[in-house]
């Protein structure tokens, strides 16, 4: 079935490092993408998209890649803050569904 | 304008009852959706309504769980029987349109133990 996965489920930066967190999907036909932050007891907050014609979008301190070649998609995050700290999920869809279908998400730690 | 709300923010309820999660989406959003993350795995789609009516509820799990969308506007989630493995946070988002344009709302969710 379709699947919107991560690679690593921790991950532990230094305060001022740039982060990287990936997440690998499954079905062909997503053309749309998004990164979400969660924050404890917060839900989803949108931090970036991108859509499947570009392979490159930038933000505020954050840059999203996606490779439709092997079905991936990373976040970059520039300066790394203690205000990022968070669970970042990917998600996707595809023409003519709504839903998102969500990765497990990844927890990123700023050690200051 | 005012977010997606959801009620109650945490409910602990033993197991065999009955449960009901309300989320109110932001005024004007006819596309309501409700999704889990049960035991930190990742977020799973529920339903889909469009207005009243049920889009898409492929990701409801059983019988058990009952939506509604009377009117339109705000939006309950029922668990009866709950059982234990329903424990997790349940989201409901909304969005102006199909979401990409505009994009999806979130609510903080509410965080069901049942025990």
């Amino acid at each position: 079935g379709e699947s919107v996965g991560l690679h690593l489920p921790t991950l532990s930066v230094q305060e001022g490092d740039n982060s990287i967190i990936n997440c690998a999907y499954s079905n062909s036909a997503s053309d749309y993408f998004i990164w979400y932050k969660q924050e404890s007891g917060k839900g989803p907050q949108f931090i970036i998209d991108i859509r499947s014609n570009m392979d490159k979008r930038q933000g505020q301190r954050v840059t999203v890649l996606l490779n439709k070649t092997v079905k991936h998609l990373s976040l970059q995050i520039a300066a790394t803050q203690p205000g990022d700290s968070a669970v970042y999920f990917c998600a996707e869809n595809r023409a003519g569904r709504r839903a998102l279908t969500f990765g497990s998400g990844t927890r990123l730690q700023v050690q200051p | 304008e005012a977010g997606v709300t959801q009620f109650p923010s945490h409910s602990v309820i033993e197991k065999g009852q009955t449960v009901t999660l309300r989320c109110d989406p932001i005024s004007g959003h006819d596309n309501l959706y409700w999704y889990r993350r049960v035991m930190g795995k990742e977020i799973k789609f529920l339903l889909h309504f469009v207005k009243e009516s049920k889009q898409d509820e492929s990701g409801m799990p059983n019988n058990r769980f009952l939506a509604e969308r009377t009117g339109g506007t705000y939006s309950t989630l029922k668990v009866q029987p709950a059982e234990l493995e329903d424990s997790g946070v349940y989201f409901c988002a909304s969005s102006q349109d199909e979401g990409r344009r505009y994009g999806y709302t979130f609510g903080s969710g509410t965080r069901l133990t049942v025990v």
